[in-house]
């Protein structure tokens, strides 16, 4: 069955980076775009960045453009979110999902949904 | 940026009742809306994909409609687990853009 675990969450100061990775298993990783998508305390979801299967193609959210850094290791089956500067206003929890789009040089490179998701990574960021 | 937005915030329905949950696009998105189910301490869970198709596993007895700005998400009687918060969800392909609504939690009356 799919499965995806984050780890690397914890507590961190404003100005500082996180690493977050995310361990896929149960599916083709390679195949499939990946999605970091967060949660801040008692709020509502908001997608973060997705990285297509192969690695070619990433994006991200305004709030976190230019600060962090999705990738991928597909020899591992491991997404990772690289988080500097963090702000306050990124405490959240951080999860990985899974993309419905399975690749097929269709020219398309995710759905846009997620399918499958990690339980979540705690990240806050306080002084 | 297409701003999703659901109503009501909250619903107190009772076992057994119909529930009806609504998200308005700001602008159009076709049928690309997809609705989740999270409960408390969870992950979200995708229900509904392409405004009406059902997810894998999930009971018929969530339905979505809709097309455009404006989608209902109908769960025909509610069972004890559906108490939950659902979001709706619109992408946008390119540039990727991928939105939630606020939210709207289905609570025990």
């Amino acid at each position: 069955q799919v499965q995806l675990v984050e780890s690397g969450g914890g507590v961190v100061q404003p100005g500082r980076s996180l690493r977050l990775s995310c361990a896929a298993s149960g599916f083709t990783f390679n195949m499939y775009a990946m999605h970091w998508v967060r949660q801040a305390p008692g709020k509502g979801l908001e997608w973060v960045a997705v990285m297509s299967h192969d690695g070619t193609n990433k994006y991200y959210a305004d709030s976190v453009k230019g600060r962090f850094t999705i990738s991928r290791d597909n020899s591992k089956n491991t997404l990772s979110l690289q988080m500097n500067s963090l702000r306050a206003e990124d405490t959240a929890v951080y999860y990985c999902a899974r993309d419905p789009y399975y690749f097929d040089s269709s020219g398309y490179y995710w759905e846009g949904y997620f399918d499958y998701w990690g339980q979540g990574a705690l990240v806050a960021v306080s002084s | 940026e297409i701003v999703m937005t659901q109503s009501p915030a909250t619903l107190s329905l009772s076992p057994g009742e119909r529930a009806t949950l609504s998200c308005r696009a700001s602008q159009s998105v076709s049928s690309s809306l997809a609705w989740y189910q999270q409960k408390p301490g969870q992950a979200p869970r995708l229900l509904i994909y392409d405004a009406s198709t059902r997810a894998t596993d999930i009971p018929a007895r969530f339905s979505g409609s809709g097309s455009g700005t404006d989608f209902t998400l109908t769960i025909s009687s509610l069972e004890p687990e559906d108490f939950a918060v659902y979001y709706c969800q619109q992408r946008s392909y390119w540039p990727p853009a991928f939105t939630f609504g606020g939210g709207t939690k289905v609570e025990i009356k």
